[in-house]
């Protein structure tokens, strides 16, 4: 089956720099790749998505990048503020099924 | 326009105990997933429900644990005789049907057996 893995676990930054989170997955037939933000007390949100057949996307200050030949996926946050505080998921879906990597804590420092 | 919902927010019982947990995903969605989430760690497949389709169950831990899905709609996740180990936030997801649309996620029931 799908398995999905993120690193870092833990990311600390300076407010106003750059983080990137990485993932890697094992099954060619991924499709559909998610970057959900969880904050304390609360369910995932999706925060941006790339399909198989898209490079990268940008929405203001994220972006998410997908390698399909290496099978990996990163999402970047520029201009880091405080609030982007909380843990970070990637996913990976193939069919329906959706399997989430270990998640990243980021915390950034004003 | 209700999102997903979930009850009990929380859930303290015995070991050893029954415990339901429910789901009320959102309307029209065909798809519903179970996830587990241990203290500080990532989020663990249990299993998912598309349409009329026979469950993915390849996420259960073990025996103890099921799930039904009435009506296509409302799920429960029922937990027979539970351990310490099965301590952990349960959140349950639903999606529009097809496999490159979000997943919205209910709040969680947090479950602590003591």
């Amino acid at each position: 089956g799908e398995n999905v893995e993120q690193h870092p676990s833990t990311l600390s930054v300076q407010e106003g720099d750059s983080a990137v989170i990485k993932c890697t997955y094992s099954d060619s037939a991924s499709n559909y790749f998610p970057w959900y933000k969880q904050e304390l007390g609360k369910g995932p949100q999706l925060i941006i998505d790339i399909r198989s057949n898209v490079g990268e996307k940008k929405d203001q200050r994220i972006a998410v990048t997908l390698n399909k030949t290496a099978k990996h996926f990163s999402l970047h946050i520029t201009e880091t503020q405080p609030e982007d505080s909380a843990v970070y998921f990637c996913a990976a879906s193939i069919t329906d099924k959706l399997i989430f990597g270990t998640g990243t804590r980021l915390q950034v420092f004003p | 326009g209700a999102g997903v919902s979930q009850s009990p927010s929380n859930k303290v019982t015995e070991k050893g105990k029954d415990v339901e947990l429910r789901c009320d995903p959102i309307s029209g969605h065909t798809a519903l997933y179970w996830y587990r989430q241990s203290l500080g760690q990532g989020l663990e497949f249990l299993i998912y429900f598309q349409g009329n389709s026979a469950p993915d169950k390849s996420g259960l831990p073990s025996d103890r644990f099921s799930a039904e899905r009435t009506g296509g709609s409302v799920s429960t996740l029922t937990i027979q005789r539970t351990q310490q180990e099965d301590s952990a936030v349960y959140l349950c997801a639903s999606r529009p049907d097809g496999s490159d649309t979000e997943a919205f996620f209910g709040q969680g029931t947090r479950l602590t057996v003591v």
